[in-house]
């Protein structure tokens, strides 16, 4: 079957720095997708990975090594708003998004 | 430009009603998504629509559920016979295409409750 893990919570403090770790078990691959979440909110896109390497869009860094189905997203200087769950998402062969059940990230001042 | 957009925000039904649950997507965006998403979980992929190809169906979780895309735009998920674990919310998405690095722009969804 196609699984996507991601840790379930974590905790990081303003201003630090915090990773996020994604593993995956697709049936094929065709990019991963990092989305953030707010509570009662709908999920907004931070970034797209489909080669190798690490990808940075200002405070926000996504990796990815497609030979060990993994990706972490990074985010830097932390602020209060980052607060949120964060979705890590794989296409498929079939071009069909498969999602993890996110990582609830905790910021505290 | 305008997002897309969902109706009802909420809906209480009781169970064994049918509810019918509508998107509009962003103009232009040619494949059309359905997720559930219950609470603290991640997104449960129901139904995906691309241009006028058939839809891909293979999330529905049972016969009670289907969904359809008028004129490619417009699109209605209807439950039929509701029962409460159906209670969730419903967030439907659109893209440019289904495939490179088009990412999928989400509503806000719509949280139905089965009573």
């Amino acid at each position: 079957g196609q699984n996507i893990d991601q840790p379930t919570e974590m905790t990081a403090t303003e201003g630090a720095i915090v990773q996020i770790n994604c593993t995956y078990q697709t049936s094929g691959f065709n990019g991963l997708f990092w989305y953030q979440q707010h509570a009662g909110e709908a999920p907004t896109f931070l970034s797209y990975n489909v080669l190798d390497g690490l990808e940075e869009k200002g405070r926000f860094s996504s990796f990815l090594s497609r030979s060990k189905g993994y990706s972490y997203l990074l985010l830097k200087e932390l602020q209060m708003k980052d607060s949120a769950s964060y979705l890590c998402a794989v296409r498929d062969s079939n071009y069909q998004l498969i999602w993890g059940a996110g990582t609830k990230l905790i910021i505290k001042p | 430009g305008a997002g897309v957009s969902q109706s009802p925000s909420n809906k209480v039904t009781e169970k064994g009603k049918d509810v019918e649950l509508r998107c509009d997507p962003i103009s232009g965006h040619t494949a059309l998504y359905w997720y559930r998403q219950s609470l603290g979980q991640g997104l449960e992929f129901l139904i995906y629509f691309q241009g006028n190809s058939a839809p891909d169906k293979s999330g529905l979780p049972s016969d009670r559920f289907s969904a359809e895309r008028t004129g490619g735009s417009v699109s209605t998920l209807t439950i039929q016979r509701t029962q409460q674990e159906d209670s969730a919310v419903y967030l439907c998405a659109s893209s440019l295409l289904e495939d490179g690095a088009y990412e999928q722009y989400f509503g806000p969804g719509t949280r139905l409750t089965v009573t």
